[in-house]
């Protein structure tokens, strides 16, 4: 059971350069998420997914896409990356019957220079 | 806007007293609030959690005390170990799950 995982570890980017950021889990929950956490700062929300085929922005969608083709995987698109989305990317997932307890995902760095 | 606040960035504490990590709110709209651990280059790890009717929590050496009227909750450690060092995360809910995390606070257990 390997949990949440996440692809890369670590990446950096030219400003205006594109990537996907990939999340898998194999718990079989229906809800994930994608945070990020800038330095000193806290986890904020970027969008979230009750289910396959479902997904909603969170407090801070600008900049970012996301698609929920499986239960299993989420990935999260940058378009046009640019230096303010330089940031460790968590994704997590949780069941339906405990939603508060969320499993978190090692994080992915990303540079954008 | 910072709806859930951790106003001390740092704790020490002497290896078998009590931890008191704060957390302050202003969304009275949240339902449940969380207490996550976060280990350097590692995602956080949840901890204990507390509905909005409630004002206690318990599991083992962790109590989460819930204030609705002050929009204040606490997370106590006791004893504190070094394994305990690390960044806790207080986190608050609304409904449609929404999640808002506070700052952390970098806890550090003395040996």
């Amino acid at each position: 059971n390997a949990g949440v995982t996440q692809t890369p570890k670590f990446r950096i980017l030219k400003i205006g350069q594109s990537m996907t950021l990939q999340c898998a889990q194999d718990m079989n929950h229906n809800y994930m998420y994608w945070y990020r956490q800038d330095p000193g700062m806290g986890l904020k929300l970027i969008y979230y997914s009750v289910g396959a085929g479902i997904t909603d922005k969170g407090e801070v969608p600008n900049g970012y896409n996301v698609s929920r083709s499986t239960t299993e995987d989420f990935p999260l698109r940058l378009e046009l990356a640019a230096p303010s989305q330089t940031s460790v990317y968590f994704c997590a997932s949780s069941s339906g019957q405990n939603l508060y307890e969320q499993y978190f995902g090692p994080g992915t760095r990303l540079t954008v220079t | 806007d910072q709806q859930v606040k951790q106003n001390s960035p740092s704790l020490s504490v002497q290896e078998g007293r009590i931890s008191i990590l704060n957390c302050d709110y202003t969304n009275s709209m949240f339902d449940y609030f969380l207490w996550y651990k976060k280990y350097p280059a590692e995602g956080p790890t949840f901890l204990i959690s507390i509905s909005s009717i409630k004002d206690k929590n318990e599991d083992g050496r962790f109590t989460v005390f819930l204030n609705k009227s002050a929009k204040h909750l606490s997370l106590h450690i006791v004893p504190s170990q070094p394994g305990d060092s690390a960044v806790y995360f207080c986190a608050a809910r609304v409904t449609g799950n929404q999640f808002y995390f506070g700052t952390g606070t970098s806890l550090t257990v003395i040996p």
